[in-house]
Protein backbone atom coordinates (compact mmCIF):
# COMPACT_ATOMS: atom_id res chain seq x y z
CA UNK A 1 0.00 0.00 0.00
CA UNK A 2 1.54 3.65 -1.20
CA UNK A 3 2.13 5.60 1.82
CA UNK A 4 3.97 8.77 3.48
CA UNK A 5 6.02 8.04 6.99
CA UNK A 6 7.06 10.17 9.35
CA UNK A 7 9.62 9.54 12.63
CA UNK A 8 9.69 9.68 15.14
CA UNK A 9 6.06 10.81 15.77
CA UNK A 10 7.11 12.31 19.10
CA UNK A 11 10.38 14.24 19.95
CA UNK A 12 11.16 15.70 23.54
CA UNK A 13 14.52 17.06 23.03
CA UNK A 14 17.35 19.65 25.23
CA UNK A 15 18.51 22.32 23.92
CA UNK A 16 21.76 22.88 21.45
CA UNK A 17 21.30 19.30 19.83
CA UNK A 18 21.36 17.84 16.59
CA UNK A 19 18.21 16.31 15.38
CA UNK A 20 16.67 14.58 12.10
CA UNK A 21 12.85 14.14 11.20
CA UNK A 22 12.46 11.36 8.70
CA UNK A 23 10.18 11.46 6.33
CA UNK A 24 9.47 8.40 3.41
CA UNK A 25 6.92 8.11 0.83
CA UNK A 26 6.32 4.73 -1.30
CA UNK A 27 4.22 6.57 -3.94
CA UNK A 28 7.20 7.49 -6.23
CA UNK A 29 6.08 10.86 -6.14
CA UNK A 30 8.97 13.51 -7.72
CA UNK A 31 7.60 16.40 -5.46
CA UNK A 32 7.71 16.32 -1.44
CA UNK A 33 7.20 19.24 1.06
CA UNK A 34 7.94 19.79 5.21
CA UNK A 35 5.25 22.15 6.68
CA UNK A 36 5.04 23.82 10.27
CA UNK A 37 1.82 23.95 12.50
CA UNK A 38 1.77 25.14 16.01
CA UNK A 39 -1.64 24.19 17.16
CA UNK A 40 -4.27 25.67 15.89
CA UNK A 41 -2.54 27.70 13.96
CA UNK A 42 -1.69 28.05 9.66
CA UNK A 43 0.25 25.72 8.10
CA UNK A 44 3.69 27.17 7.29
CA UNK A 45 6.10 25.76 4.34
CA UNK A 46 9.33 25.52 5.34
CA UNK A 47 11.25 23.47 2.63
CA UNK A 48 10.43 21.42 -0.86
CA UNK A 49 11.65 19.47 -3.49
CA UNK A 50 10.51 18.92 -7.43
CA UNK A 51 12.86 15.84 -7.07
CA UNK A 52 16.82 14.47 -6.19
CA UNK A 53 19.00 16.76 -5.71
CA UNK A 54 16.81 19.66 -5.84
CA UNK A 55 14.89 21.62 -2.17
CA UNK A 56 13.83 25.16 -2.35
CA UNK A 57 13.29 27.23 0.98
CA UNK A 58 9.62 28.16 1.10
CA UNK A 59 7.76 31.43 2.72
CA UNK A 60 8.34 30.63 6.62
CA UNK A 61 12.35 31.38 7.36
CA UNK A 62 13.37 28.30 9.05
CA UNK A 63 16.82 27.06 10.43
CA UNK A 64 16.11 23.74 9.54
CA UNK A 65 17.67 21.98 6.50
CA UNK A 66 16.55 19.67 3.71
CA UNK A 67 18.26 17.04 1.68
CA UNK A 68 16.84 14.71 -1.22
CA UNK A 69 19.31 11.76 -2.32
CA UNK A 70 16.71 9.64 -3.22
CA UNK A 71 13.22 9.91 -4.15
CA UNK A 72 11.25 8.39 -1.59
CA UNK A 73 13.64 10.29 1.39
CA UNK A 74 13.12 14.04 2.74
CA UNK A 75 14.96 14.37 6.15
CA UNK A 76 14.65 17.22 7.56
CA UNK A 77 17.72 18.57 9.81
CA UNK A 78 17.58 20.98 12.96
CA UNK A 79 21.50 21.21 13.88
CA UNK A 80 21.22 22.92 17.49
CA UNK A 81 17.55 22.75 18.26
CA UNK A 82 15.72 25.54 20.49
CA UNK A 83 12.84 25.85 22.57
CA UNK A 84 11.82 28.58 19.53
CA UNK A 85 11.48 24.91 17.18
CA UNK A 86 8.80 23.55 18.93
CA UNK A 87 5.68 22.75 16.70
CA UNK A 88 4.47 20.15 14.82
CA UNK A 89 6.46 19.56 11.63
CA UNK A 90 4.78 17.63 8.62
CA UNK A 91 5.55 15.98 5.51
CA UNK A 92 3.76 15.92 2.24
CA UNK A 93 4.34 14.48 -0.98
CA UNK A 94 2.62 15.82 -4.25
CA UNK A 95 0.88 13.53 -6.56
CA UNK A 96 -0.83 14.69 -10.14
CA UNK A 97 -2.21 17.64 -10.51
CA UNK A 98 -1.16 19.72 -7.18
CA UNK A 99 -2.72 17.12 -4.87
CA UNK A 100 -0.27 16.92 -1.44
CA UNK A 101 -0.72 13.44 0.77
CA UNK A 102 0.35 14.53 4.72
CA UNK A 103 2.02 12.05 6.45
CA UNK A 104 1.16 11.78 10.36
CA UNK A 105 3.37 14.35 11.50
CA UNK A 106 6.25 14.60 14.10
CA UNK A 107 5.31 16.82 17.60
CA UNK A 108 8.94 18.35 18.16
CA UNK A 109 9.23 19.25 22.04
CA UNK A 110 12.68 21.17 22.63
CA UNK A 111 13.00 21.87 26.32
CA UNK B 1 0.82 38.37 -1.81
CA UNK B 2 -1.14 35.65 -3.00
CA UNK B 3 -3.82 34.49 0.15
CA UNK B 4 -6.52 32.14 0.94
CA UNK B 5 -9.48 33.50 3.36
CA UNK B 6 -11.47 31.61 5.56
CA UNK B 7 -13.65 32.48 7.71
CA UNK B 8 -12.28 31.04 11.09
CA UNK B 9 -15.70 30.19 12.89
CA UNK B 10 -16.52 27.89 14.72
CA UNK B 11 -19.40 27.37 12.90
CA UNK B 12 -21.71 25.23 14.70
CA UNK B 13 -24.34 22.75 12.92
CA UNK B 14 -27.07 21.11 14.13
CA UNK B 15 -26.45 17.18 12.92
CA UNK B 16 -28.44 16.21 9.87
CA UNK B 17 -28.09 19.49 8.74
CA UNK B 18 -25.88 21.08 5.40
CA UNK B 19 -23.14 22.90 6.61
CA UNK B 20 -21.47 25.68 4.23
CA UNK B 21 -18.01 26.76 3.76
CA UNK B 22 -16.31 29.49 2.03
CA UNK B 23 -13.22 30.40 0.60
CA UNK B 24 -12.19 33.11 -1.29
CA UNK B 25 -8.28 33.42 -2.73
CA UNK B 26 -6.47 36.23 -4.40
CA UNK B 27 -4.29 34.57 -7.61
CA UNK B 28 -6.36 34.30 -10.53
CA UNK B 29 -4.25 32.13 -12.43
CA UNK B 30 -4.94 29.52 -9.65
CA UNK B 31 -6.39 26.12 -11.75
CA UNK B 32 -6.10 23.47 -8.78
CA UNK B 33 -8.26 24.06 -5.63
CA UNK B 34 -8.59 21.86 -2.63
CA UNK B 35 -10.63 20.87 0.39
CA UNK B 36 -8.33 19.08 3.59
CA UNK B 37 -10.32 18.09 6.54
CA UNK B 38 -7.70 18.19 9.74
CA UNK B 39 -9.18 16.39 12.94
CA UNK B 40 -6.99 18.31 16.16
CA UNK B 41 -3.80 17.20 16.92
CA UNK B 42 -3.73 14.91 13.31
CA UNK B 43 -2.42 15.95 9.91
CA UNK B 44 -4.36 17.35 7.12
CA UNK B 45 -6.96 15.08 5.12
CA UNK B 46 -7.34 15.80 1.20
CA UNK B 47 -11.24 15.09 0.93
CA UNK B 48 -12.43 16.94 -2.63
CA UNK B 49 -10.31 18.52 -5.31
CA UNK B 50 -12.10 20.51 -8.02
CA UNK B 51 -10.36 21.93 -11.27
CA UNK B 52 -13.20 23.59 -13.15
CA UNK B 53 -16.23 26.05 -12.26
CA UNK B 54 -19.44 24.26 -10.85
CA UNK B 55 -20.30 21.37 -8.61
CA UNK B 56 -18.45 17.89 -8.13
CA UNK B 57 -20.56 15.82 -5.75
CA UNK B 58 -18.22 12.87 -3.95
CA UNK B 59 -20.45 11.24 -0.92
CA UNK B 60 -22.33 13.56 1.40
CA UNK B 61 -19.48 16.44 0.18
CA UNK B 62 -19.91 19.00 -3.12
CA UNK B 63 -17.24 21.54 -3.86
CA UNK B 64 -18.54 24.26 -5.82
CA UNK B 65 -15.76 26.62 -7.97
CA UNK B 66 -16.39 29.97 -9.39
CA UNK B 67 -13.31 31.64 -10.58
CA UNK B 68 -14.83 34.75 -12.06
CA UNK B 69 -15.73 35.62 -8.32
CA UNK B 70 -12.38 34.08 -7.09
CA UNK B 71 -14.38 31.70 -4.56
CA UNK B 72 -14.40 28.02 -3.70
CA UNK B 73 -17.07 26.53 -1.23
CA UNK B 74 -17.83 23.27 0.59
CA UNK B 75 -20.79 22.13 1.03
CA UNK B 76 -21.46 18.80 3.32
CA UNK B 77 -25.18 17.09 3.26
CA UNK B 78 -26.28 15.20 6.59
CA UNK B 79 -23.96 16.60 8.91
CA UNK B 80 -22.06 13.99 11.47
CA UNK B 81 -20.67 14.49 14.63
CA UNK B 82 -17.17 12.83 12.88
CA UNK B 83 -17.63 16.54 10.66
CA UNK B 84 -16.46 18.24 13.68
CA UNK B 85 -12.91 19.24 12.54
CA UNK B 86 -10.84 21.93 11.14
CA UNK B 87 -11.75 22.27 7.16
CA UNK B 88 -8.62 23.55 5.02
CA UNK B 89 -9.43 25.91 1.84
CA UNK B 90 -5.99 25.14 -0.24
CA UNK B 91 -5.80 26.67 -4.09
CA UNK B 92 -2.13 26.09 -6.15
CA UNK B 93 -0.07 29.85 -6.44
CA UNK B 94 -0.30 29.98 -10.44
CA UNK B 95 3.56 31.33 -10.86
CA UNK B 96 5.47 28.43 -8.80
CA UNK B 97 4.81 24.94 -9.76
CA UNK B 98 3.34 22.77 -7.52
CA UNK B 99 3.29 24.98 -4.67
CA UNK B 100 -0.16 25.06 -2.77
CA UNK B 101 -1.47 27.69 -0.55
CA UNK B 102 -3.51 26.91 2.28
CA UNK B 103 -6.09 29.18 4.19
CA UNK B 104 -6.28 29.37 8.11
CA UNK B 105 -9.29 27.26 7.97
CA UNK B 106 -12.95 27.00 9.89
CA UNK B 107 -13.54 25.03 12.57
CA UNK B 108 -16.68 23.21 12.16
CA UNK B 109 -18.75 21.75 15.35
CA UNK B 110 -21.13 19.71 14.54
CA UNK B 111 -24.31 19.66 17.46
CA UNK B 112 -26.48 16.79 18.57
Amino acid sequence: EADIYQTPRYLVIGTGKKITLECSQTMGHDKMYWYQQDPGMELHLIHYSYGVNSTEKGDLSSESTVSRIRTEHFPLTLESARPSHTSQYLCASGGLADTQYFGPGTRLTVL
Amino acid sequence: QKEVEQNSGPLSVPEGAIASLNCTYSDRGSQSFFWYRQYSGKSPELIMSIYSNGDKEDGRFTAQLNKASQYVSLLIRDSQPSDSATYLCAVNEYSSASKIIFGSGTRLSIRP
